[in-house]
């Protein structure tokens, strides 16, 4: 299975740019890259995914490298709102979908 | 509302009792998961289920049981076979599609006594 690694913890100031790395250096060819984010007690929420290019929607955006070893989350201007625990997955390919989660990072947005 | 509801939403229970959380969609989606997280920790597989009268164990499915008679419907019971089932349980859909994704509830927390 693919796994993921995240650091444990970040800090970021309120209005800038939040950057969270994400490793998943045997991530396969036909495999996406998920990141859901979690606010203490209540259900994780979907951000963004990619493959191979880079992705942007209205909350976040996706850039992976090149070979596809890993990935960074970007929050363009972080909020209080935005403090959460943020997880990198990978959809495991199959094996009808199975979705593993690691640890995440707990992102704290400063004042 | 289109969505997921978990049921009860608090839980307590005694050593020795077995105990159902229910989870209930409307969302038309193929695929059910339920996920254990205990604090401070991230989530961990307990079941998942991809289409009606299938379903497949997770990483921690010991002491677990479900079923899937119903699209809608996907319920975990946790057993008395279970060491250490205080938790918190989420459950999630997904649609057929291969990049669909997870849509959670907003879980149960069930406390044992």
């Amino acid at each position: 299975d693919a796994k993921t690694t995240q650091p444990p913890s970040m800090d970021c100031a309120e209005g800038r740019a939040a950057n969270l790395p994400c490793n998943h250096s045997t991530i396969s060819g036909n495999e996406y890259v998920y990141w859901y984010r979690q606010i203490h007690s209540q259900g994780p929420q979907y951000i963004i995914h990619g493959l191979k290019n880079n992705e942007t929607n209205e909350m976040a955006s996706l850039i992976i490298t090149e070979d596809r070893k890993s990935s960074t989350l970007i929050l363009p201007h972080a909020t209080l709102r935005d403090t959460a625990v943020y997880y990198c997955i990978v959809r495991v390919s199959g094996q009808g979908g199975k979705l593993i989660f690691g640890q995440g990072t707990e992102l704290s947005v400063k004042p | 509302d289109g969505g997921i509801t978990q049921s009860p939403k608090y839980l307590f229970r005694k050593e020795g009792q077995n105990v159902t959380l229910s989870c209930e969609q409307n969302l038309n989606h193929d695929a059910m998961y339920w996920y254990r997280q205990d604090p401070g920790q991230g989530l961990r597989l307990i079941y998942y289920s991809q289409i009606v009268n299938d379903f497949q164990k997770g990483d921690i499915a010991e002491g677990y049981s479900v079923s899937r008679e119903k699209k809608e419907s996907f319920p975990l019971t946790v057993t008395s076979a279970q060491k250490n089932p205080t938790a918190f349980y989420l459950c999630a859909t997904r649609t057929g599609a291969n990049t669909g994704e997870l849509f959670f509830g907003e879980g149960s927390r069930l406390t044992v006594l």
